[in-house]
């Protein structure tokens, strides 16, 4: 079945800092994916999509590059800000009928 | 345009009651998926409807089961609840069935506790 792995939390990093959230994923052809973001007392946001192999999806600083030799699709920002703490969620999606969302990776900002 | 909302935002029931909870998609979107997300944990999907009609489900049993409406406006209906049943249930709806390529727009959520 499709399934979707995310480095565990919480991740704190300092103003400025380079970030990094591991995500791999198991599925069958060629899935989209995604990472959504959920910010405190909020819903779920979609962040950036890919929906091919070498897609390179970019929001907001963040980016993500569809490896399917890898079946990886990390999230970077090269300057994390306060304002970026929430938590981050990859998730794949097979044809359209079945979201599937990682168990989310919480990011805390320090100023 | 007016977002995705919910109700109610929060709800308290007993093991064993039944419960609907309620959604209002964008206007013009046919398509609403209905996700379970239990603390600290990320969404799980229940089903999804496109114009009317279940289009896909997760691994969820027959108790839950929905409807849509054509008024944007749809419903998931738990029957027979259980403690596990505790959880944040989210509703997104899309332009079209293929949520590869329509982006999802999630509604606040409903947070359910059984006792």
């Amino acid at each position: 079945g499709n399934s979707v792995t995310q480095m565990e939390g919480p991740v704190t990093l300092s103003e400025e800092a380079f970030l990094t959230i591991n995500c791999t994923y198991t599925a069958t052809g060629y899935p989209s994916l995604f990472w959504y973001v959920q910010y405190p007392g909020e819903g779920l946001q979609l962040l950036l999509k890919a929906t091919k192999a070498d897609d390179k999806g970019s929001n907001k600083g963040f980016e993500a590059t569809y490896r399917k030799e890898t079946t990886s699709f990390h999230l970077e920002k090269g300057s994390v800000q306060v304002s970026d703490s929430a938590v981050y969620f990859c998730a794949l999606d097979n044809y359209g009928q079945n979201f599937v969302f990682g168990p989310g990776t919480r990011l805390s900002v320090l100023p | 345009e007016t977002g995705v909302t919910q109700s109610p935002t929060h709800l308290i029931k007993t093991r064993g009651q039944q419960v609907t909870l309620r959604c209002s998609s964008q206007s013009g979107h046919n398509t609403v998926s209905w996700y379970q997300q239990a603390l600290g944990q990320g969404p799980q999907f229940i089903f999804q409807y496109y114009r009317e009609e279940e289009n896909g489900r997760g691994n969820f049993p027959p108790r839950f089961s929905g409807l849509q409406f054509p008024n944007y406006s749809s419903e998931l209906n738990v029957n027979a609840l259980e403690l596990d049943d505790s959880a944040l249930y989210l509703c997104a709806s899309s332009l079209d069935g293929d949520s590869s390529y329509n982006e999802q727009f999630f509604g606040p959520g409903t947070r359910l506790t059984v006792l």
